[in-house]
């Protein structure tokens, strides 16, 4: 398996809290995501990074922001949760650009209540 | 954008069936299609992929076809088993900078034995 740590891997808060989920990799892949899976969505795009402090917005990226200081780490925040931010986040990372495999990791729960 | 539509949703088959999941892109950029299978409680992972420049791939049960011109993929696995029940993605990448994969929205496939 990739080396790929996902932490919280659940987490219950409330509404307009601020929330960061972290994405630790060993790989040292230059590419790392952020995508949140939804029934009926599958996997969507919320963020991404090139490499350290080189990042771009998916397409789901209002109300999130990310921050990559270090290869190996790529955190994901939401400023103020909102209950439709309730969703399983999925980080990602990858060698190759273009034409090369995601290694998923293995998902953090979060419940806006 | 790129959009990624996924038929059926749902798949239930007999164990030793065939299975096809069908997937359509609409950015006749995208040059990349990969299939992801998701298990219970994981993250998803790469199980086959196909570039444009190639019509057929196959990996043993598994295969994935890809039709340019009708901006349609898709991935056939034969003999079904047990194991193979899981949640199949399709995804396209429409970008020439990182592996921005557009997905499909799954397709959950029951093997009954």
């Amino acid at each position: 398996d990739a080396g790929i740590t996902q932490s919280p891997r659940h987490k219950v808060t409330e509404t307009g809290t601020p929330v960061t989920l972290r994405c630790h990799q060993t790989e040292n892949h230059r590419y790392m995501y952020w995508y949140r899976q939804d029934p009926g969505h599958g996997l969507r795009l919320i963020h991404y990074s090139y490499g350290v402090k080189d990042t771009d917005k998916g397409e789901v990226s209002d109300g999130y922001s990310v921050s990559r200081s270090k290869t190996e780490d790529f955190l994901l925040t939401l400023e103020s949760a909102t209950s439709s931010q309730t969703s399983v986040y999925f980080c990602a990372i990858s060698g190759a650009t273009n034409t090369g495999e995601l290694f998923f990791g293995e998902g953090s729960r979060l419940t806006v209540l | 954008g790129e959009n990624v539509e996924q038929h059926p949703s749902t798949l239930s088959v007999q164990e030793g069936d065939s299975a096809v999941i069908k997937c359509t892109y609409s950015d006749s950029a995208s040059n990349y299609f990969p299939w992801y299978k998701q298990e219970l409680g994981k993250g998803p992972q790469l199980i086959i992929d196909i570039r444009s420049n190639v019509g057929e791939k196959k990996d043993q049960r598994i295969a994935v076809t890809l039709n340019k011109t009708a901006k349609h993929f898709s991935l056939h696995i034969t003999e079904t088993q047990p194991e193979d029940s899981a949640v199949y993605f399709c995804a396209a990448s429409p970008g020439p900078r990182g592996n921005k994969l557009v997905f499909g929205a799954g397709t959950i496939l029951r093997v009954k034995s």
